[in-house]
């Protein structure tokens, strides 16, 4: 059963424009929520990550909010860049329980130029 | 720092015979280190935790006599999938964490096995 989902399997955004990635969950006890990109044939690489007791997080071009009673989050890249494709995999633990990762199914993203 | 191999990069191999992917931290001590199993356009879906020196806690519908895991030292855990067939191919992917960034995991590269 899919605990954290990533409604939109695709996203294409003009380069300079904002990219909004979406994300909910349907465990309440996550407390932790990660962005990942990825390539083909390569491992996550770390992007940016919420703690439940904040609402945001700013990291250069990455925004992070947390909408714990939606249940949502969503990653904004502004400005977006033809570098930022690739797929991004929105990640969630409970850190009480093991820290591992539940991950949605990723949202492909293409910034054209 | 904090970073993850793993060896082989991409497998082939015979249907019926066992494989072995090794997992490495490099610059840290991993307590604990995680399996990930990701199928085409598919989410990563985690097979088993293992933590050093015990055995290793899996998933549910994850058969632990296919998928074996030996993490025997605090920078180096191994995934054996045994007898593979060809619905075992995937790329696999591990991932570890360290005493005290319990909340950070870091990946390796992740491995291709193709079963003919």
């Amino acid at each position: 059963d899919q605990q954290v989902k990533q409604n939109s399997p695709s996203l294409s955004v003009q380069e300079g424009r904002i990219s909004i990635l979406n994300c909910d969950y349907t465990n309440s006890m996550f407390d932790y929520f990660l962005w990942y990109k990825k390539y083909p044939a390569e491992g996550p690489t770390f992007l940016i990550s919420i703690s439940s007791i904040k609402d945001k997080n700013e990291d250069g071009r990455f925004t992070v909010f947390l909408n714990k009673s939606a249940k949502h989050l969503s990653l904004h890249i502004v400005p977006s860049q033809p570098g930022d494709s690739a797929v991004y995999f929105c990640a969630a633990l409970q850190s009480n329980s093991g820290y591992a990762l539940n991950f949605g199914k990723g949202t492909s993203l293409l910034v054209t130029p | 720092g904090a970073v993850v191999s793993q060896h082989p990069s991409r497998v082939i191999c015979k249907s019926g015979t066992s494989v072995k992917i090794e997992c490495r931290s490099l610059d840290f001590q991993a307590t604990t280190m995680f399996w990930y199993r990701q199928f085409p356009k598919q989410s990563l879906m985690l097979m088993a935790t293992s933590n050093e020196g015990s055995k290793a806690t899996y998933e549910q519908g994850v058969e632990k006599d296919k998928f074996l895991i030996n993490h025997a030292s605090l920078t180096l855990s191994t995934l054996t999938v045994t007898s593979a067939h060809p619905e075992d191919s995937s790329f696999y992917i591990c991932s570890a964490t360290t005493s005290g960034r319990d909340n950070e995991q870091f990946f390796g590269p992740g491995t291709r096995l193709t079963v003919l």
